[in-house]
């Protein structure tokens, strides 16, 4: 897997849009960008995922940069139950799917 | 997610004591995993199923058997549990069939692990 690099906390006004930035420089061809999240204590959920084009689900959306090097989760209308870490993993959709969590970011959204 | 549950949600038990996690799911899918969650450390993989038949080590399997008992049942055991091995442990599942969708798994509630 790729190695990313996150800030470790990040805040945000709720009703804005918060802006997760996510490092993974040393991305393979085949490896997809995916984002987790994990509420206090709760077991992970996954958010999104995306490989070159931009992808917008209900939750939220991903921009990845077209070198594919760094990418952003973009939550539009950030709300109180929001705050979470914040996952962004870089894993080739084979083999074994060991899913390896680092950090992540700690998003506190504000009233 | 209700489809992935996980018994108990908390249990505090002594060093030496054999300990068992039980995980369930309804979701159908045929992997399964075993994670423990430590303060500043993320999420590490214990063990592994891709089916009934399949059982991998993880990165930290050592301590650690599991048990596949059918595909929707994937069992952790503490053969004789140690203070460190005090953590938050989740249960996750995994479709294989789509590509691009490997990687999305599924997490139990968590169980709450303490060894005295």
């Amino acid at each position: 897997d790729a190695k990313t690099t996150q800030p470790p906390s990040m805040d945000c006004a709720e009703g804005r849009a918060a802006n997760l930035p996510c490092n993974h420089s040393t991305i393979s061809g085949n490896e997809y960008v995916y984002w987790y999240r994990q509420i206090h204590s709760q077991g992970p959920q996954y958010i999104i995922h995306g490989l070159k084009n931009n992808e917008t689900n209900e939750m939220a959306s991903l921009i990845i940069t077209e070198d594919r090097k760094s990418s952003t989760l973009i939550l539009p209308h950030a709300t109180l139950r929001d705050t979470a870490v914040y996952y962004c993993i870089a894993r080739d959709s084979g083999g074994y799917q060991k899913v390896t969590f680092g950090i992540g970011t700690k998003l506190q959204v504000i009233p | 997610d209700a489809d992935v549950t996980q018994t108990p949600r908390n249990r505090i038990t002594k060093t030496g004591k054999r300990i068992m996690l039980e995980c369930s799911q309804t979701k159908g899918h045929d992997r399964m995993y075993w994670y423990r969650q430590d303060p500043g450390l993320g999420l590490r993989l214990i063990y592994y199923s891709f089916d009934v038949k399949d059982i991998n080590k993880g990165e930290i399997s050592d301590g650690y058997s599991v048990s596949r008992q059918a595909q929707a049942k994937f069992s952790l055991s503490l053969e004789s549990a140690i203070p460190n091995q005090t953590a938050l442990y989740f249960c996750a599942t995994s479709d294989y069939r789509d590509r691009g969708k490997y990687n999305e798994q599924f997490f139990g509630p968590g169980t709450r692990l303490t060894v005295l």
